[in-house]
């Protein structure tokens, strides 16, 4: 059965530190990828989705950036942290037989 | 484009009460719709989903949603409520062939004993 991995689960940074993100899927080749942002008091936001290796569409220009160096693993990045870069991170992929989307558990980004 | 509104970020309900949550969807093609839940602490979970099959979608835990296209909407809805029922609950629409799935800004229901 296919599994998602995400971490860490809690984050806390200073401004203008790095960030990476990982998610890896395991029990499926080719998955379509997703990072999305959930900030405090708001829905949440695609950011990024990758169709296969090295591709990377960007939905909201923004201090983050994405990669695929592997087929299944899929990090979120930024050079330097704004304290806005805070939420909840949740990292999906999605089955494209059936358009269901699977969540990772979350990483919880505090920057301060 | 697709857009989904969420009325009501938090609705509170009786243990063994009714529970509706209400979504209306823009959409200019048929979409796909899912109700996902957020347990505290967790990550998303599927609810259920419609495809364009039965209008009336059953879920997990005893939840049901009913598509209406005349109302533009995907209310979700349970006959009573359990103590475990409370979470955040979030409506999405996805419009095939589009990679994007639209989020609402999500309903806190909380279960009064």
């Amino acid at each position: 059965s296919q599994t998602i991995h995400q971490w860490p689960a809690t984050l806390v940074q200073p401004v203008g530190s790095p960030l990476s993100l990982e998610c890896t899927v395991e029990g499926t080749s080719n998955p379509n990828l997703y990072w999305y942002r959930q900030a405090a008091g708001r829905g949440l936001q695609l950011l990024f989705y990758s169709v296969g290796i090295g591709q990377i569409s960007s939905e909201v220009p923004q201090n983050l950036s994405a990669s695929r160096p592997q087929d299944r693993q899929f990090i979120l990045s930024s050079k330097k942290l704004l304290l806005s870069d805070s939420g909840f991170y949740l990292c999906a992929w999605k089955d494209p037989t059936n358009e269901k989307l699977f969540f990772g558990s979350g990483t919880q980004l505090s920057v301060l | 484009a697709q857009s989904v509104t969420q009325l009501g970020s938090h609705v509170s309900v009786s243990e063994g009460a009714l529970v509706l949550l209400r979504c209306n969807y823009s959409s200019s093609v048929p979409p796909y719709l899912f109700w996902y839940v957020q347990y505290p602490n967790q990550g998303l979970q599927l609810l259920l989903k419609y495809t364009s099959a039965a209008t009336l979608v059953k879920g997990i835990n005893g939840f049901e949603a009913e598509f209406k296209k005349s109302e533009t909407s995907f209310h979700l809805t349970k006959p009573s409520a359990h103590m475990s029922d409370a979470a955040e609950y979030f409506c999405a629409v996805h419009n095939f062939g589009n990679e994007k799935l639209t989020f609402g800004t999500g309903t806190r229901l909380t279960i009064i004993p």
